[in-house]
């Protein structure tokens, strides 16, 4: 069965550096959400999107956006990067929002050095 | 928000021993979901069970939607169980926000 898919796996960028994490949603798939996992942490929601409409915002900063489009794949653009945003991010997608079971990828391993 | 609470924190098991791993929340609910994070940072969907019981296999999982707590059954521990074992939740009360618990760090030992 195909799974949520991201790109890269893995990035290395400087401070002050933007980043750019893809997410390829299951087919059929409407809703996507994304998450920061510092390490030893819980996983963090930050944005997500139904429809291709942000529908809730959590934790994220300002330096960061994100979108869903046409396709349904989405992006999370992050600009001035700082070292604290070394984690790992993830996106989950589901078929709708709400009462419906999520499904995550693999997660981008972003560091900053 | 809604508070999320696992307990306990940290487990250590000998392969073949049996748990039961909690997950209380503070709000109603309309969608919870049990993961394991092995090793390598993967989130795997174990149950997703806003209520009533399920069963795969060597894990279990019952969530007492009106007592607001959920319980993780695993028997017959094996050293492939390792890993973090999260709960998350969202409030049915009209926001979409996941929130996850914590987590219970997982060892098993051979």
């Amino acid at each position: 069965a195909a799974g949520v898919i991201q790109s890269p796996r893995h990035l290395i960028k400087e401070k002050r550096e933007t980043a750019t994490l893809k997410c390829y949603p299951i087919p059929r798939h409407d809703t996507v959400y994304w998450y920061q996992q510092g390490p030893g942490q819980d996983p963090q929601f930050l944005i997500s999107f139904y429809e291709k409409m942000q529908s809730d915002k959590g934790s994220i900063p300002d330096r960061f956006s994100a979108q869903q489009f046409s396709d349904y794949h989405s992006e999370l653009n992050m600009s001035s990067l700082e070292l604290g945003d070394s984690a790992l991010y993830f996106c989950a997608s589901s078929p709708g929002t709400g009462g419906y079971e999520q499904y995550f990828g693999p997660g981008t391993r972003l560091t900053v050095t | 928000g809604i508070q999320v609470e696992q307990s306990p924190p940290d487990l250590i098991l000998q392969e073949g021993a049996n748990s039961t791993l909690r997950c209380n929340f503070s709000d109603s609910v309309n969608n919870l979901q049990w993961f394991h994070q092995n090793p390598w940072g993967q989130l795997i969907n174990l149950f997703y069970i806003p209520s009533g019981t399920k069963q795969n296999g060597r894990l279990s999982a019952t969530t007492v939607a009106t007592e607001r707590y959920s319980l993780l059954y695993i028997s017959s521990s094996q050293t492939t169980d390792s890993g973090v074992y999260f709960c998350a939740v969202m409030s049915s009360g009209g926001s979409y926000i996941p929130t996850f618990g914590r987590g219970t760090s997982l060892i098993v030992h051979p």
